[in-house]
């Protein structure tokens, strides 16, 4: 059982340029999430879904895009790199509710530098 | 929205020592509070949560406390081992909204001590 698997585990880009982090879970969990961690800020959700086809913003979406069309898979799309994207972003997945679980399980994640 | 607050930033103790994180959040109506654990180049992982209805809940060497009426809940560590070093995050789940996403604490960075 993998869980969630995102690559790539590192990544430099140049300003500018565009790039698609994967995102792929296998416990059939409803909810998918991206956050990005700044060094001492935490994570911050940059976006989220309920489910095949349903996506929403969280607090720090511009800059971003995602889409949904499988319940195994989440990918974040950034257009226009910039410097201010250069952070570790973390994928995770849950079902709530199920058994009382509200707890997610993440990913890995990705290095990202744009330089 | 919810707020999270997490204090302390940094904790260094010596091992077999006790540590304690605490956070306090600013919605009296969420209802779900989990610690996660994050070691170095990996993606945080849960160690032990709580709801609003207990006051308590251990798991061998940590514990969870919450006090609904201050806001607050704090994780405790005892007999702390070198492997219990790593970044912590609080977090709590926002009631109602959407659907209830976490949102997490800042981080605490314990280091234990040989």
């Amino acid at each position: 059982n993998a869980g969630v698997t995102q690559t790539p585990k590192f990544r430099i880009l140049k300003i500018g340029q565009s790039m698609t982090l994967q995102c792929t879970q296998d416990m059939n969990h409803n909810y998918m999430y991206w956050y990005r961690q700044d060094p001492g800020m935490g994570l911050k959700l940059i976006y989220y879904s309920v489910g095949a086809g349903i996506t929403d913003k969280g607090e720090v979406p511009n800059g971003y895009n995602v889409s949904r069309s499988t319940t195994e898979d989440f990918p974040l799309r950034l257009e226009l790199a910039a410097p201010s994207q250069t952070s570790v972003y973390f994928c995770a997945s849950n079902t709530p509710g199920t058994g009382g679980a509200y707890g997610y399980t993440f990913g890995s994640g990705t290095r990202l530098t744009v330089v | 929205g919810e707020n999270v607050e997490q204090h302390p930033s940094t904790l260094s103790v010596q091992e077999g020592d006790s540590a304690v994180i605490k956070c306090t959040y600013s919605d009296s109506a969420s209802n779900y509070f989990p610690w996660y654990k994050q070691e170095l180049g990996k993606g945080p992982q849960l160690i032990i949560d709580i709801r609003s209805n207990v006051g308590e809940k251990k798991d061998q060497r940590i514990a969870v406390t919450l006090n609904k009426t201050a806001k607050h809940f704090s994780l405790h560590i005892t007999e702390t081992q070198p492997e219990d070093s790593a970044v912590y995050f609080c977090a709590a789940r926002e009631y109602g909204g959407s659907q209830g996403n976490l949102i997490f604490g800042k981080g605490t960075k314990l280091s234990v001590k040989p």
